[in-house]
């Protein structure tokens, strides 16, 4: 089970995002990523393997953490930074999702 | 540039099947594996089960066993989520999904199609 920390975050362009991710297990080989969803879109995949920014991804979004704490890191907001954010986790059996942040405009 | 492009929305009855299908451009065919996903309305994210289709093998979550089957027709470079047995808590968007990586691990999913409304009614 994957528990995001908080279920809203409201901050203002310019600010610092940090996101959480609790693994009720161990993620092996840090197998955890995060991906954004706006309304009506499709998630896009922003980090994989904890801390590696998938291509096309601005280095303003970092992630970090090991065993059973995770952390997406938004350095400063854009304003189109405000939307979902999910972490999931992958490996050997199956796929696993977070409940999701919403990430709000202050 | 890889895309997935899914067919359209649906509205089914109660107890009936839907089959939506997504189509690969580019190198999505390789050794892949294409994921099936929805989303209720309001809700986070839920999988429903992958194939490999160079390989024809896939696996469904435990969830929805015996309901969903996903297949591939690599002639045409598309997959399809077929779900049956529909009550109203099947309504959703679902989404296609290719992993990053190669093989049978599970990998972190990359490109995703635009998703398809299935509604159920009577």
């Amino acid at each position: 089970v994957l528990t995001q920390s908080p279920g809203t975050l409201s901050l203002s362009p310019g600010d610092r995002a940090t996101l959480s991710c609790g693994a009720s297990e161990t993620v092996n080989s840090r197998h955890l990523a995060w991906y954004q969803q706006k309304p009506g879109l499709a998630p896009r995949l922003l980090i994989y393997d904890a801390s590696n920014r998938a291509p096309g991804i601005p280095d303003r979004f970092s992630g970090s953490g090991s065993g059973t704490d995770f952390t997406l890191t938004i350095s400063r907001l854009e304003p189109e930074d405000f939307a979902v954010y999910y972490c999931q986790q992958y490996g050997v059996s199956q796929y696993t999702f977070g409940q999701g942040t919403r990430l709000q405009i202050k | 540039q890889v895309q997935m492009v899914q067919s359209g929305a649906e509205v089914k009855k109660p107890g009936s099947s839907v089959k939506v299908s997504c189509k690969g451009s580019g190198d999505t065919f390789t050794s892949h594996t294409i994921s099936w996903l929805r989303q209720a309305p309001g809700q986070g994210l839920e999988w429903m089960g992958r194939i490999i289709p160079i390989l024809d093998v896939g696996k469904n979550a435990q969830k929805f066993q015996g309901r969903v089957t996903v297949t591939a027709d690599k002639s045409t470079g598309t997959v399809f989520m077929e779900l049956s047995s529909l009550t109203s808590a099947d309504t959703a968007v679902y989404y296609c999904a290719k992993s990053t990586g190669a093989g049978g691990y599970y990998y972190a999913l990359d490109v995703w199609g635009q998703g398809t409304t299935v509604t159920v009614s009577s």
